[in-house]
């Protein structure tokens, strides 16, 4: 079964720091990669997704990810941070015809 | 606006209750989902559906039942409520199974 791993349980940054959340999943397969963000109290949103293409996606709020399929990894960047990015991030997985796996997501909390 | 809803947004109730949470898209979607949230467990998938009369387990589907009678509504059942199904349960819906939009949640307790 595929499995997806995040590395950071939590992560604590200033504003304008530099931002890397590691995602690695299992499937050795053509896959399709997602982030979701969940901010206080609200129910998950897209980040951005890769199916195919170029490697690096570009998400909204300034968010991008880099696919690299070698590593497994799918990591999400952002050069630097704001308060308002506070939030759960989620990285997700599926292959095929199979329903998304998520990962156990990372607690991001950005001090002003 | 299409949008999808889930009712109630917070409900406590007790040990051995059966109880319903509601989810209603009006995207016309044929795929229909459920997730708990717990912490340090992510989103884990309990049911879903790929569309009326079709349902599907999950992960985590023991205690827990779904029925698809129209396109637009899933709605979750817990037979007999327990402590362990305490939790923060997300229902989404998508035109595909990779892309979904996720409902506000209904935070559950059981006492």
């Amino acid at each position: 079964a595929q499995s997806v791993s995040q590395h950071n349980h939590h992560v604590i940054l200033s504003e304008a720091a530099s931002l890397e959340l590691g995602c690695n999943y299992s499937y050795g397969g053509t896959v399709n990669l997602f982030w979701y963000v969940q901010y206080p109290g609200q129910h998950l949103q897209l980040l951005l997704k890769y199916f195919s293409g170029d490697p690096l996606v570009k998400g909204i709020k300034g968010f991008e990810a880099e696919f690299i399929k070698s590593k497994f990894s799918f990591n999400l960047r952002k050069p630097s941070v704001q308060w308002s990015d506070t939030a759960e991030y989620f990285c997700a997985v599926n292959y095929g015809y199979s329903t998304l796996t998520f990962g156990k997501g990372t607690m991001l909390l950005v001090s002003p | 606006d299409a949008e999808i809803t889930q009712s109630p947004r917070h409900k406590i109730t007790e040990t051995g209750r059966q109880v319903t949470l509601a989810c209603h898209q009006t995207w016309n979607h044929n795929n229909m989902f459920w997730y708990r949230q717990d912490l340090g467990h992510g989103l884990r998938l309990i049911h879903y559906s790929y569309g009326v009369q079709d349902t599907n387990k999950g992960e985590v589907s023991d205690g827990y039942s779904v029925s698809r009678s129209n396109t637009e509504d899933l709605p979750l059942t817990l037979e007999s409520a327990a402590s362990s199904q305490t939790s923060v349960y997300f229902c989404a819906s998508g035109y595909s199974l990779s892309q979904q939009y996720f409902g506000p949640g209904t935070r559950l307790t059981v006492t």
